[in-house]
């Protein structure tokens, strides 16, 4: 099983700075690895996939950067609507998916 | 539009059982991978089952293999998991997810899910 850590658990980080989010993978998954937003109450939002290829629609302050086992979701400069819960998932195993635990972006 | 919409959750007690539906609607559903993925309150994600387009080939996690069962019915756009002797800790929001592959590794990532339905197991 692919373990997949992030870090830190939550970020305090104020509108308009930039946000960098670490995601671990405990064996390498090449670029098989994704992003997701998560707002409360809503389900999750894909952001990045191949850890650098921005879904359709996601604005272009969102960049995600990594590969093998180490990996990174930068927001450039956080708008509002940016705090959330964000999550990492690798598909390196599938049709075995594993997600990390999440980090919670919260303003500052 | 691509739209997942989940039903029958609900109240059922340990050892029960419960079927849940996604329907889809606003792309082709016979040419896509489907998954469920889980998320117990206040925690995160957890992937429980995926199928094939064809419904030939099913994954599940080791949490729930025995007790669960994923199917479609391509005919009416339709994905399905029936749950039996549910456990407190089968506990969560399950979300219908579909798969998309990334043409790069022939490797399949999550690009939409519904809004999720809502289980409680619980005497």
């Amino acid at each position: 099983e692919i373990v997949m850590t992030q870090s830190p658990a939550t970020l305090s980080v104020s509108p308009g700075e930039r946000a960098t989010l670490s995601c671990r993978a405990s064996q390498s998954v090449s670029s098989n690895l994704a992003w997701y937003q998560q707002k409360p109450g809503q389900a999750p939002r894909l952001l990045i996939y191949g850890a650098s290829t921005r879904a359709t629609g996601i604005p272009a302050r969102f960049s995600g950067s990594g590969s093998g086992t180490e990996f990174t979701l930068t927001i450039s400069s956080l708008q509002s609507e940016d705090f959330a819960v964000y999550y990492c998932q690798q598909y390196n195993n599938w049709p075995r998916h594993s997600f990390g635990q999440g980090t919670k972006l919260e303003i500052k | 539009e691509v739209q997942l919409v989940e039903s029958g959750g609900g109240l059922v007690q340990p050892g029960g059982s419960l079927r849940l539906s996604c329907a889809a609607s606003g792309f082709t559903f016979s040419s896509y991978w489907m998954s469920w993925v889980r998320q117990a309150p206040g925690k995160g994600l957890e992937w429980v089952a995926n199928i094939k387009q064809d419904g030939s080939e099913k994954y599940y996690v080791d949490s729930v293999k025995g007790r669960f069962t994923i199917s479609r019915d391509n005919a009416k756009n339709s994905l399905y998991l029936q749950m039996n002797s549910l456990r407190a800790e089968d506990t969560a929001v399950y979300y219908c997810a579909r798969d998309a592959e990334d043409r790069r590794t022939r490797s399949y990532y999550f690009d939409y899910w519904g809004q999720g339905t809502l289980v409680t197991v619980s005497s």
